[in-house]
């Protein structure tokens, strides 16, 4: 089955810093990749949808100088958290679908906490 | 936009039946998800309904009623395992995915 790579698992950084996340598409070709945030016991939330090759588009509300999207590939996506403050403490999925109308495959999410 | 709504918990013997409900409201309809989720992992996908009717997939099976906006996911012979949150999520026309809140179910001895 189809199956999207996410990386890393789990980050701790310091406040201010950058963090890179990675989500690729093991035996498929992604066109469009998905980025969620999900806070405890609440639901994901769309952040952004990646294209491969072109520039992101972000959901209202989400700053896009502040979570940069690149998708240089059409198996590789990449979610960069810049100057991460501890409300950027999350846990961020990454999802992909092989063919438009079937169920989407989700990374295995990475939990970022900034201290 | 879209409204999204589930129940937020439900408790169930081992071997029951649970049934959640899930309404939506939406511009744009282009099928319905349900979602398994343990905690600190990532979503699994369960079952895809576009058309109205009944889905069935084993122990799981979901049924949608466009006209009326709703859904529900039937979960039989339940195991412990099935302890999880379930999140119902509507596709809509530009392919993306927006979730409900989410119903944790626990199951009991």
């Amino acid at each position: 089955g189809a199956v999207v790579s996410q990386h890393p698992s789990w980050v701790i950084c310091k406040s201010g810093t950058s963090v890179k996340i990675e989500c690729r598409s093991l035996d498929f070709q992604a066109t469009t990749m998905f980025w969620y945030r999900q806070f405890p016991k609440q639901s994901l939330m769309l952040m952004a949808t990646s294209n491969e090759g072109s520039k992101a588009t972000y959901e209202q509300g989400v700053e896009k100088d502040k979570f940069l999207i690149n998708h240089a590939s059409l198996t590789l996506s990449t979610l960069t958290v810049t100057s991460a403050h501890p409300e950027d403490s999350s846990f961020y999925i990454c999802s992909a679908s092989p063919r438009d109308n079937y169920g989407y495959t989700f990374g295995s999410g990475t939990r970022l906490t900034v201290v | 936009g879209q409204n999204i709504d589930q129940p937020t918990e439900m408790t169930a013997t081992e071997g029951a039946i649970v049934q959640i409900n899930c309404t939506y409201q939406t511009s744009g309809f282009n099928g319905l998800f349900w979602y398994q989720q343990h905690a600190g992992e990532a979503p699994t996908f369960l079952s895809y309904n576009v058309l109205d009717g009944l889905e069935e997939k084993g122990r799981f099976s979901s049924f949608l009623s466009r006209s009326k906006g709703y859904s529900y996911l039937l979960l039989k012979e339940l195991q412990m395992k099935d302890s999880a949150s379930y999140l119902c999520a509507v596709r809509e026309d530009d392919y993306k995915l927006s979730f409900g809140a989410g119903t944790t179910v626990t199951v009991r001895a």
